[in-house]
């Protein structure tokens, strides 16, 4: 089986602009999670996403967002880009039934300018 | 709320030497508790998970970790380090949610 793949690996925007990553699971995984990893803040949950809904949140201003689709991919959005928001963001997926094994991708690598 | 720390950023062992990584928790209720392992430019990978049942728990590529309630421990240990074993680990804690709480990682280096 092909593993978690996120697009694009690598992104350069400027402050103010919007972002939108994307995250295919694992073939059968329904459930999505997002993970911003900063060298300051470390890796912290953004969001999870179960049959198109939101499951989970973590504690971030409401400029991130995402949404699931009916084949399970999933988007996160970042609007109004701020310096901070550089990151790696993680996706990571996990089969129904076992869902406290999350398989990771390789990451979106984001920079803001 | 549950919460990881980990202890020491950076952690030095010869090629050969045992690899010792310190992970306590805080939680609750019994935690459900993971080591991942992060190469450079790439994702995170699990080495191993504690669920329930046995509290020795082996990982992959040799590493194992023992759950200790009364310490609140689930340090990481590998017999014999090999250069291929540098990387950042990082210790993580859920409460059977698929949000994972983790440490801040504790980085690697293998000489030889």
């Amino acid at each position: 089986k092909a593993g978690v793949t996120q697009t694009p690996r690598y992104l350069i925007k400027t402050r103010g602009q919007q972002v939108t990553l994307s995250c295919s699971p694992i073939s059968g995984h329904r459930s999505v999670s997002w993970y911003q990893q900063t060298p300051g803040q470390g890796l912290q949950f953004l969001f999870e996403y179960f049959s198109e809904t939101q499951r989970n949140k973590g504690n971030f201003p409401g400029r991130f967002s995402g949404r699931q689709f009916s084949n399970s991919r999933s988007e996160m959005n970042v609007s109004t880009l701020e310096l901070g928001d550089s990151a790696l963001y993680l996706c990571a997926s996990s089969p129904e039934g076992r869902k406290n094994e999350q398989f990771f991708g390789p990451g979106t690598r984001l920079t803001v300018l | 709320a549950q919460s990881v720390t980990q202890l020491g950023s950076h952690v030095s062992v010869s090629e050969g030497a045992l690899v010792l990584l310190r992970c306590n928790y805080s939680s609750s209720v019994p935690p459900y508790l993971f080591w991942y392992v992060q190469y450079p430019n790439q994702g995170l990978q699990l080495l191993l998970k504690y669920t329930t049942g046995a509290t020795l728990v082996k990982g992959i590529n040799g590493f194992e970790a023992e759950f200790k309630k009364s310490e609140t421990s689930f340090h990481l240990t590998k017999p014999s380090a090999h250069m291929s074993d540098a990387a950042e680990y990082f210790c993580a804690v859920t409460l059977n949610t698929d949000k994972l709480i983790f440490g801040t990682g504790t980085r690697l280096q293998v000489f030889p």
